[in-house]
């Protein structure tokens, strides 16, 4: 059974441009989320996609932006990049939603360090 | 504002005694807490859960507490050992919901042999 993984693994980029992280879900697995970890903090929602639609959003600007493919693999694209965009961009996934079933536990990648310039 | 929190930035902690680890929450309609475990350069690794309609769920060296009236939950580590020293993120759900994990700022968690 293949994990959660994540690419790139690092990535340096320059305020105003843009950036695609990608994310292959496990095995299985049709529900992606992405968080945002800055340093010292606990990752933060970004937003959650559900076979293939986007499935709940955090507090997030527009400008943040996703993707879900039919094999449930995922990209997060941010435009217009900001200092405070640096940090490290966690993808997790699962099988489903919780609905008002039991819980469904997300598996995480190892992330992708992400540093703006 | 922060819905999850864990007080402590870091603790230390013998090998073969216990460790605890505090986490607050204000939302009410959490209902779904797990705690995360974290080593540098890898994602969070899924530790233990507990439902809100339970107050205590134990897995091997792992017991989660969970007190609903004052909002806390502690994560109970006997015996620690070295393989322990990570970060430990505290999360809560409204599992009628989507999902969406919110979590605590994490306690460094280190165990001296």
């Amino acid at each position: 059974e293949t994990g959660v993984t994540q690419s790139p693994t690092h990535l340096i980029k320059t305020r105003g441009q843009q950036v695609t992280l990608r994310c292959s879900s496990q095995s299985g697995h049709n529900t992606v989320s992405w968080y945002q970890q800055a340093l010292g903090q606990g990752p933060q929602f970004i937003f959650q996609y559900y076979r293939e639609e986007e499935n709940g959003r955090g507090n997030f600007p527009p400008r943040f932006s996703g993707l879900q493919f039919p094999n449930y693999s995922s990209e997060l694209n941010v435009n217009a990049l900001e200092l405070d965009d640096s940090a490290l961009y966690l993808c997790a996934s699962s099988l489903g939603t919780s609905g008002r079933g039991s819980y469904n536990e997300q598996f995480f990648g190892p992330g992708t360090r992400l540093t703006v310039l | 504002d922060q819905q999850v929190k864990q007080n402590s930035p870091s603790l230390s902690v013998q090998e073969g005694r216990i460790s605890i680890l505090n986490c607050d929450y204000t939302n009410s309609m959490f209902d779904y807490f797990l705690w995360y475990k974290k080593y540098p350069a890898e994602g969070p690794t899924f530790l233990i859960s507990i439902s809100s309609i339970k107050d205590k769920n134990e897995d091997g060296r792992f017991t989660v507490f969970l007190n609903k009236s004052a909002k806390h939950l502690s994560l109970h580590i006997v015996p620690s050992q070295p393989g322990d020293s990570a970060v430990y993120f505290c999360a809560a759900s409204a599992r009628f919901g989507n999902e969406k994990l919110t979590f605590g700022t994490g306690t460094r968690l280190t165990i001296i042999p």
